[in-house]
């Protein structure tokens, strides 16, 4: 079964709006996680490593003002898209990092649209 | 800056024959090098990785070959199945592999029946 969840798996809004993207890891802790995003035909574009406790650290060129990442806790992540515009339409994945075995996995995905 | 490229975006192959994936890379600083298949609207999913200490690992059908001196490495899946119709991403790391990943380009295979 799925080790880490993403929802929603895909969600429209209108221009101007927030979208939130929740990532969870099941059945372990992970004080890290990464979100990436991945245009058609194109690469999966690391966006940012979530810390839990402390700031993100986000990649060069993005906006951290546009995409709030929060690590509330040792299990979840959230990727807040603020006042999307239809040049955010993209494919979000999150991955979370599991210490124990030294894998990485990576949640389903969500994909956004917006009108 | 792409620090791994996969120069073949897409790859043809008949059920039963050989597939060879390459992906080539451009920072010597990295250790950890692994592939994953993904399905459309789909997150990736692990297949198989090897440290940079090694020059082979194989897994079933699946075997990465790794030429550091040519910062090159590559995918073989033999025999091809049908079901093996993704895209392909490879993927390089600093730690060991289960931290950040930087991603290829990806190249999508279809294997013909």
């Amino acid at each position: 079964g799925a080790v880490v969840s993403q929802h929603p798996s895909w969600v429209i809004c209108k221009s101007g709006t927030s979208v939130k993207i929740e990532c969870r890891s099941l059945d372990f802790q992970a004080t890290t996680m990464f979100w990436y995003r991945q245009f058609p035909k194109q690469s999966l574009m690391l966006m940012a490593t979530s810390n839990e406790g402390s700031k993100a650290t986000y990649e060069q060129g993005v906006e951290k003002d546009k995409f709030l990442i929060n690590h509330a806790s040792l299990t979840l992540s959230t990727l807040t898209v603020t006042s999307a515009h239809p040049e955010d339409s993209s494919f979000y994945i999150c991955s979370a990092p599991r210490d124990r075995d030294e894998k990485l996995f990576f949640g389903s995905g969500t994909q956004l649209s917006v009108l | 800056d792409q620090q791994v490229k996969q120069n073949s975006p897409s790859l043809s192959v008949q059920e039963g024959r050989i597939s060879i994936l390459n992906c080539d890379y451009t920072n010597s600083m990295f250790d950890y090098f692994l592939w994953y298949k993904k399905y459309p609207a789909e997150g990736p999913t692990f297949l198989i990785s090897i440290s940079s200490i090694k020059d082979k690992n194989e897994d079933g059908r699946f075997t990465v070959f790794l030429n550091k001196s040519a910062k090159h490495l590559s995918l073989h899946i033999v025999p091809s199945q049908p079901g093996d119709s993704a895209v392909y991403f490879c993927a390089a790391s600093f730690s060991g592999g289960y931290q950040k990943v930087t991603f290829g380009t990806g190249t999508k295979l279809q294997v013909i029946p």
